[in-house]
């Protein structure tokens, strides 16, 4: 089926362990972002990436790592995950920028103990 | 500063109508969006206003005035599946999207 999926939806990892969240889209759009939401925080929007092999900050970026080497794939690395990255992290696409519709995929809920 | 300001928790009743305001200050202004959101599910698109006045659609509509950086989403005959969060999202002049918090909307029978 057509659309944008993420994996895994749950996850545990420990302090200091490296995290990998795949995003993947089958629409070929051109834009992908990835976003945290927390409770009081909304959504706050980590990496995006207007192409592949382009990719540019959010508004918190930090202890985060993105890649985009094909259209349809944008994974997103915690590289030593802390306890305030505990938080639901979604990925979306939009096929016109930041001024068309973003289509989200169904989140991952991450725990860091 | 970036500051998107929308009430947090809302109640209103089956058929009525309810009107869910947004207040923004960004770093210049590209649209706003409204997005819904189920519990334990993800955003989904409702509507989007770049110029001022009311875009209507079905049950809901949204209004824009730029000049207030002000937004407004009406959902009019109101169903119990309408409960849910309504997100506002601006994009700003460096084509950032920001979300506000988002307005947690409860019907009640």
């Amino acid at each position: 089926d057509a659309g944008i999926t993420q994996s895994p939806r749950y996850k545990i990892t420990e302090t200091g362990r490296q995290v990998t969240l795949m995003c993947h889209q089958t629409w070929s759009h051109s834009y992908m972002f990835w976003y945290r939401q927390d409770l009081g925080h909304g959504l706050r929007l980590i990496y995006y990436s207007a192409a592949a092999d382009i990719t540019d900050k959010g508004e918190v970026p930090d202890g985060y790592v993105v890649s985009r080497s094909k259209t349809e794939n944008f994974p997103l690395t915690l590289e030593s995950a802390t306890r305030s990255q505990t938080s639901v992290y979604f990925c979306a696409s939009s096929d016109g920028g930041v001024n068309s519709p973003l289509h989200f995929g169904n989140g991952t809920r991450l725990t860091v103990t | 500063g970036q500051n998107i300001d929308q009430p947090t928790e809302m109640t209103a009743t089956e058929g009525a109508i309810v009107q869910i305001n947004c207040t923004y200050q960004t770093s210049g202004f590209n649209g706003l969006f409204w997005y819904q959101q189920h519990a334990g599910e993800a955003p989904t698109f409702l509507s989007y206003n770049v110029l001022d006045g009311l875009e209507e659609k079905g049950r809901f509509s949204s209004f824009l005035s730029r000049s207030k950086g002000y937004s407004y989403l009406l959902l009019k005959e109101l169903q119990m599946k309408d409960s849910a969060s309504y997100l506002c999202a601006v994009v700003s002049s460096a084509s950032k999207i920001i979300f506000g918090s988002g307005t947690r909307l409860s019907i009640r029978p």
